[in-house]
């Protein structure tokens, strides 16, 4: 069965820091892109950055680029995403999830974590 | 204001059929697929549709997809209960070179 566990967040200040990660089980994770998609509160979904199964290709959406890393240890099976420079407007409920047969076919993902910003 | 448009809310009676539409662009419905999500209150997103119309392994056959042109369709027939949920639609986006969902429908079985 396939699993995927986040873990890392919490509350942070602005222009702060938190790396977020994803351990995740049941597949041959090096094998897939991953993903990770965030939802503000009362908000719909976003996603954030993708990754290729040995880490060399990333795509970041815009309001991101430049603050955020996403990055990978398939030795270790977990994705991980390192938030720079923390905006008010990054609070959300951070998934990871698996890519499927397409670009944004997310056929499974975690149960989401919490990043609070906030002074 | 996300690139593809959804109605914010479609409501129904048990046993009605309704349908939920997303609208988007050359870019990215247009030569790209769609897949549908489901998010019950309080969890986790699950695929509901994937590849415009085709229903991963569990999804009962009430929930169909479809795609023409630059829109994409979900339809629910037979609707019940616990079909109450946000719904999405995702597609990649050739221009922003990424993944974009719709804002998002509410749906309301009275």
């Amino acid at each position: 069965e396939v699993q995927l566990v986040e873990s890392g967040g919490g509350l942070v200040q602005p222009g702060g820091s938190l790396r977020l990660s994803c351990a995740a089980s049941g597949f041959t994770f090096s094998s897939y892109w991953m993903n990770w998609v965030r939802q503000a509160p009362g908000k719909g979904l976003e996603w954030v950055a993708n990754i290729n199964g040995d880490g060399r290709q990333k795509n970041y959406v815009g309001s991101v680029k430049g603050r955020f890393t996403i990055s990978r240890d398939n030795a270790d099976n977990s994705l991980y995403l390192q938030m720079n420079s923390l905006r008010a407007e990054d609070t959300a409920v951070y998934y990871c999830a698996r890519r499927g047969d397409t670009w944004s076919n997310f056929d499974s993902w975690g149960q989401g974590a919490l990043v609070t910003v906030s002074s | 204001q996300s690139v593809l448009t959804h109605p914010p809310s479609v409501s129904g009676t048990p046993g009605q059929r309704v349908t939920i539409s997303c609208s988007g662009s050359s870019s990215n419905i247009g030569f790209n697929t769609v897949n549908w999500y489901q998010q019950l209150p309080g969890t986790a997103p699950k695929l509901l549709i994937h590849t415009n119309s085709q229903r991963p392994s569990g999804v009962p056959d009430r929930f169909s997809g479809s795609k023409s042109g630059t829109s994409a369709s979900l339809a629910i027939s037979g609707l019940q209960s616990e079909d109450e949920a946000d719904y999405y639609c995702a597609v990649w986006d050739d221009n922003l070179n990424g993944v974009v969902f719709g804002g998002g429908t509410k749906l309301t079985v009275l």
